[in-house]
């Protein structure tokens, strides 16, 4: 099993410019999550989906859209790239809520 | 306000001396909590605490949970280099909640001195 893959590993993007990270899961994970981390910040949770056609604002949801359309996928879109927005954003996934989340190896993005 | 505080910030031992972190929230009917260790890349899963009292273990590791007092401990016992890390503790969302969603806190950076 590849676990939970997101592409890029890197990006830079210019100040309004859009883009979409990928986020894919094979476990079948019902529960699944995007963070960014920034120095001294930890990880903030920006939006989450607890399965196909469901997602919620998490803690820091301005700036990002998500939609969960397969199990599998769980796209996090930024509309118009703010240099604020400059991070590692990763992707988690879960079974379900008596598990806890395996994360993707992460993107770290930066905006100019 | 913050809903999960790590103690201490950081903290830098000898090998083979023993550690604690803390984690402290402040909600008080939750599922449970989660334990990670972060490297240089992804968060690796560590520990979930679902029951108040009962130690979690594995190998020089270990965590408990006090649901009346809101906080939980990561013991790690004869530290080794390779537990250098930052150390997270995720927790929890309210039973009420359908999500799975948590709330992590800043983190413990250990480092561990040959």
């Amino acid at each position: 099993n590849a676990g939970v893959t997101q592409t890029p590993k890197f990006q830079v993007l210019k100040t309004g410019q859009s883009m979409t990270l990928q986020c894919a899961q094979d476990m079948n994970h019902e529960y699944m999550s995007w963070y960014r981390q920034d120095p001294g910040m930890g990880l903030r949770l920006i939006h989450y989906s607890v399965g196909a056609g469901i997602t919620d604002q998490g803690e820091v949801p301005n700036g990002y859209n998500v939609s969960r359309s397969t199990t599998e996928d769980f796209p996090l879109r930024l509309l118009s790239a703010a240099p604020s927005q400059t991070s590692v954003y990763f992707c988690a996934s879960s079974l379900d809520a008596n598990y806890g989340y395996t994360f993707g190896s992460g993107t770290r993005l930066t905006v100019v | 306000e913050d809903k999960v505080v790590q103690s201490p910030l950081s903290l830098v031992v000898h090998e083979g001396d023993t550690v604690t972190l803390n984690c402290s929230y402040e909600v008080t009917n939750f599922r449970s909590l989660l334990w990670y260790k972060q490297e240089k890349k992804a968060p690796t899963f560590l520990f979930m605490l679902t029951s108040s009292g009962i130690e979690k273990k594995s190998g020089r590791l270990s965590s408990i949970l006090d649901k009346k007092e809101l906080f939980s401990i990561l013991n790690i016992t004869a530290t080794q280099t390779g537990d250098s890390a930052v150390y997270l503790c995720a927790g929890p969302p309210p039973l009420s909640n359908t999500g799975n969603q948590f709330y992590f806190g800043t983190g413990t950076s250990l480092t561990v001195i040959p």
